[in-house]
């Protein structure tokens, strides 16, 4: 069945850098885009940005812009999310999925989850 | 940018039928996919193209879109229903994908 397998929970200083990796199975890991999204204590859902494994071009929300970065390790059917300057509001469980249907289009939906990381974020 | 409202909290007595709203500006345009979160897990697919069910859910959800507002619809509710649910859509303006602010569904 499809899996997407994430790393260990983080605990970071102010500042620091944090690496999410997420491990693909059960699909044809070029097929399919990769969300990643994150969810702070207690509140919804947001989405961060989307990467393509094949070639690896990546779109991010803006609000990520600068301080996000998403990479894939084909060999490995392994996706990264790495998150820099790191703030307190950045505490979160950070999530991938993987997206079905038509990417950028209203037809675009995210089936399974990972099990989710959280990061920690420390003054 | 867009915002899908829904309502913080809906109750529901068992076996009854439980009604979700996703408001949005002309929603009824767009594809709407909703979500099941239980406390401590990741999200799960339950609703996906307004109105159609992922492999493995019961025929018991089910989703309409029309106008400004999608409704996820939950018929005989069962204790094991209770979760956080969330709407999500393709925002075109922005090329952001959109989540709904979420609803707690109680089961009482």
């Amino acid at each position: 069945q499809v899996q997407l397998a994430q790393s260990g929970a983080e605990v970071k200083k102010s500042g620091a850098s944090v690496k999410v990796s997420c491990k693909a199975s059960g699909y044809t890991f070029t097929r399919n885009y990769i969300h990643w999204v994150r969810q702070a204590p207690g509140q919804g859902l947001e989405w961060m940005g989307i990467i393509e494994p094949s070639g690896g071009s990546t779109t991010y929300a803006r609000k990520f812009q600068g301080r996000v970065t998403m990479t894939r390790d084909v060999s490995t059917s392994t996706l990264y999310m790495e998150l820099s300057s790191l703030r307190s509001d950045d505490t979160a469980v950070y999530y991938c999925a993987r997206g079905l249907g038509r990417p950028y289009s209203s037809n675009a939906w995210f089936d399974p989850w990972g099990q989710g990381t959280l990061v920690t974020v420390s003054s | 940018s867009y915002v899908l409202t829904q309502p913080p909290s809906v109750s529901v007595a068992p076996g009854k039928t439980a009604r979700i709203n996703c408001g949005g500006n002309n929603i009824g345009s767009k594809s709407v996919h909703w979500y099941q979160q239980k406390p401590g897990q990741a999200p799960v697919l339950v609703i996906y193209d307004d109105s159609d069910r992922p492999s493995g859910i019961p025929e018991r959800f089910s989703g309409s879109n029309s106008g400004d507002t999608a409704t996820l619809t939950i018929s005989r509710v069962e204790a094991g229903d209770e979760a956080d649910y969330y709407c999500q859509v393709w925002d075109s303006s922005s090329d952001h994908y959109v989540f709904g602010t979420g609803t707690k569904v109680t089961v009482l």
